[in-house]
């Protein structure tokens, strides 16, 4: 089983749609989530971080994290065309710094005008 | 806004030649990262630096590879004899100390061919 996995997709949705993207994981010392941004041959951008459960707001994005599951979700509201990105879980444990991240293999998603 | 750069943003180079990725990571920051991503593949951690040595390194961080802080600013990552499979897109990343914890901000990437 992998340690982390995420639809690859492709995912294309209408502009103003909500946008559900999700990872699962298998290893239980994991506490740090991430979900970066990554624009065509580009460097991944972070957008959002979550330790432990819970859920996360920033605008129009929403990080959920559930441990017992092992799952996290980003929700998307009100998606844009410049939303278009491939999006990348990322996971690390506790150990302060150091840390390296696991990530999913990204889902590619297209907001279409 | 502060930002990890990455050069040269390609590189070519013949199987065999050694190759050297330079990045600068942000000021303030005290740890420092090298991913992967080959084409089509998912971001891998090849190896992580910290107070002047290596942290953690990967399975694909073999002794074809090695990282070094020559100086204040710079962050660099050597491929001694290249191999085909070695190409890939090479991410620099640095992190801020404990009061913000895993927040890695990843350079643009230098794409490396090996041909």
């Amino acid at each position: 089983q992998k340690e982390v996995e995420q639809d690859p997709g492709p995912l294309s949705v209408p502009e103003g749609a909500i946008v559900s993207l999700n990872c699962t994981y298998s290893n239980s010392a994991f506490q740090y989530f991430m979900w970066y941004r990554q624009y065509s041959r580009k460097g991944p951008e972070l957008l959002m971080y979550t330790y432990s459960s819970g859920n996360k707001e920033d605008g129009r994005f929403t990080a959920q994290v559930d441990k017992s599951s092992k799952y996290i979700s980003l929700f998307i509201r009100d998606s844009q065309p410049s939303d278009s990105a491939t999006y990348l879980c990322a996971m690390s444990g506790a150990n302060f710094g150091n840390e390296k991240l696991t990530f999913g293999t990204g889902t590619r998603l297209t907001i279409i005008p | 806004e502060p930002e990890v750069t990455q050069t040269p943003s390609h590189q070519v180079t013949q199987m065999g030649q050694e190759v050297i990725l330079r990045c600068v990571p942000i000021s303030n920051h005290l740890y420092f990262y090298w991913y992967r991503q080959i084409l089509g593949q998912k971001v891998e951690f090849l190896v992580s630096f910290y107070n002047n040595e290596i942290s953690e390194k990967s399975e694909i961080f073999d002794d074809q590879f090695s990282v070094e802080r020559p100086d204040g600013s710079n962050f660099t990552l050597k491929i001694r004899s290249t191999k085909l499979e070695d190409s890939a897109m090479y991410f620099c990343a640095s992190s801020l100390d404990r009061r913000s914890p895993k927040t890695q901000y990843f350079g643009p990437g230098t794409r490396l061919l090996v041909l």
